[in-house]
C-alpha cells in the first residue's frame, strides 16, 4: 500500500475555498486516488476519486499532480457541514482501503 | 435507498460473551468489508470478502470470524469478547475488487466490552 502524508488539521472560514493536500509519493501506476470524509459519529463517506486527470463532482474537485505523487481535494465553498476528517487513500487492485489518520477540517463562521 | 445496514447500533457485552454483528447491503455489490475504529484513530480492516463465497483476513483479524452468508449479507462474530475489542465497527461494500469504484459504509455498531 502506498504511504500517504496529510496535515493533521486545517481550518477554514465558511464560504471560503479549502484545499486539502495529500502526498502519496510511493503510489503505483495503477492505484486510484480515493478521498473519503468522516463526519462526527458517522461512517466514512465517499467524496471523489481519480487516476490521472482532474475530476469534479457535486461535492468537490480533485486535482492530481502530473507525476501523481500528490493530490489536492478542493471544496469550493466550505460550509459548517463540511467539518470532518478527510482521508486520502490510494487504492489499487488489492481492493482494500487502508486508512491513515487523515486531516481534521474545522470550519468557522 | 438503504445502502449498507448494520445491526445492532449499540451493544454492551461482558468479557467472554459472544455476539454477531450483522451487515446487509442492497446495492448488489460484490465486495464487503469489516473495519474497526478505535477512539481518535483511523479505520483498520478486520476481514473482507471480495466476492460471494470468499473471505480474507485484513490487518487485525485476531478474535474475529466472518461469514459471507450470501451476496447481500456479511456478518462479523466475536466468539469471546475482550475489553480490547471495545470499538466502533463499520461495514462497507463496493461493486468490484478494483480501485475504480467507491465504497459505501454503514453507520456503525458501537460495541463496549466490560
Amino acid at each position: 500500500d502506498a504511504k500517504t502524508t496529510q496535515p493533521n488539521s486545517m481550518e477554514s472560514n465558511e464560504e471560503e475555498p479549502v484545499h486539502l493536500p495529500c502526498n502519496h509519493s510511493t503510489i503505483s501506476g495503477t492505484d486510484y486516488i480515493h478521498w473519503y470524509r468522516q463526519l462526527p459519529s458517522q461512517g466514512p463517506e465517499y467524496v471523489i476519486h481519480g487516476l490521472t486527470s482532474n475530476v469534479n463532482n457535486r461535492m468537490a474537485s480533485l486535482a492530481i499532480a502530473e507525476d501523481r505523487k500528490s493530490s489536492t481535494l478542493i471544496l469550493h465553498r466550505a460550509t459548517l457541514r463540511d467539518a470532518a476528517v478527510y482521508y486520502c487513500i490510494p487504492t489499487g487492485t488489492a481492493s482494500k482501503l487502508t486508512f491513515g489518520t487523515g486531516t481534521r477540517l474545522q470550519v468557522t463562521l | 435507498n438503504a445502502g449498507v445496514t448494520q445491526t445492532p447500533k449499540f451493544q454492551v457485552l461482558k468479557t467472554g460473551q459472544s455476539m454477531t454483528l450483522q451487515c446487509a447491503q442492497d446495492m448488489n455489490h460484490n465486495s464487503m468489508y469489516w473495519y474497526r475504529q478505535d477512539p481518535g484513530m483511523g479505520l483498520r480492516l478486520i476481514y473482507y470478502s471480495a466476492s460471494e463465497g470468499t473471505t480474507d483476513k485484513g490487518e487485525v483479524p485476531n478474535g474475529y470470524n466472518v461469514s459471507r452468508l450470501n451476496k447481500r449479507e456479511f456478518s462479523l462474530r466475536l466468539e469471546s469478547a475482550a475489553p480490547s475489542q471495545t470499538s466502533v465497527y463499520f461495514c462497507a461494500s463496493r461493486t468490484g475488487p478494483r480501485g475504480v469504484y467507491g465504497y459505501t459504509f454503514g453507520s456503525g455498531t458501537r460495541l463496549t466490552v466490560v
